[in-house]
């Protein structure tokens, strides 16, 4: 089983351009992150979802955006892309509620913009 | 305000000596979760340990276990008997009850680099 998978892995832009990371998870996993890693800041969440058709803000939402129209897929979008906007995107998923559920990562996406 | 605070940017152990890691947290919410990630130098992000906040005894997994200290509201993960492929930085999280700008969450602190010599 393949778990969380983010597409693609590694993207350079240009200031201006757009683009949109994919991420699918095959766990039928209710709720979907992504987070953004930065050097020495440690995982920021940008949006979450806590189920198809909803999503939410997280602590860095600004400059992004995300939709969530089927269960096992969750999309971040960058409109216009920024220099600040260069870092790793990381998609996570878990079961619903609080408690143990953990969350399961993909691998990363790195995004450069120059 | 910093909910979770790695005061080590970085921790150097010998082989098969152990290793704590610090971490510590702020919360108001009476039930939270702690959680240890390890991300090694290819990226990806993997789960070590849980600790409940309710949970009375210390959690521990394999060579992992985490020392709650809930009072001093501390997480400070154990390694025993540290190999080589340990070195990686070390993540400690926090999930707290449902917000409306975070859901269930998990909100990270910056990490420890953790390195293992031989």
């Amino acid at each position: 089983n393949a778990g969380v998978t983010q597409t693609p892995k590694f993207r350079v832009l240009k200031t201006g351009q757009s683009m949109t990371l994919l991420c699918a998870q095959d766990m039928n996993h209710e709720y979907m992150y992504w987070y953004r890693q930065d050097p020495g800041m440690g995982l920021r969440l940008i949006h979450y979802s806590v189920g198809e058709g909803t999503t939410a803000k997280g602590e860095v939402p600004d400059g992004y955006n995300v939709s969530r129209l089927k269960k096992q897929n969750f999309l971040l979008g960058l409109e216009s892309a920024a220099p600040s906007q260069t870092s790793v995107y990381f998609c996570a998923s878990s079961y619903a509620g609080p408690g143990a559920n953990v969350l399961t990562f993909g691998a990363g996406s790195r995004l450069t913009v120059l | 305000a910093q909910k979770i605070t790695q005061t080590q940017p970085g921790m150097f152990v010998q082989e098969k000596e152990a290793v704590t890691l610090d971490c510590t947290y702020d919360t108001s919410d009476p039930s939270y979760g702690l959680f240890w990630y390890k991300q090694p130098s290819s990226g990806e992000m993997i789960f070590l340990i849980y600790q409940g906040s309710y949970d009375q005894q210390n959690a521990t997994e394999g060579r992992y276990s985490l020392n709650f200290q809930k009072a001093r509201k501390s997480a400070n993960l154990v390694i025993s008997a540290s190999q080589l492929g340990d070195s990686a930085m070390y993540f400690c999280a926090m999930r707290e009850g449902y917000t409306s700008n975070s859901g269930y969450a998990l909100n990270f602190g910056k990490g420890t680099s953790l390195l293992v010599t031989p």
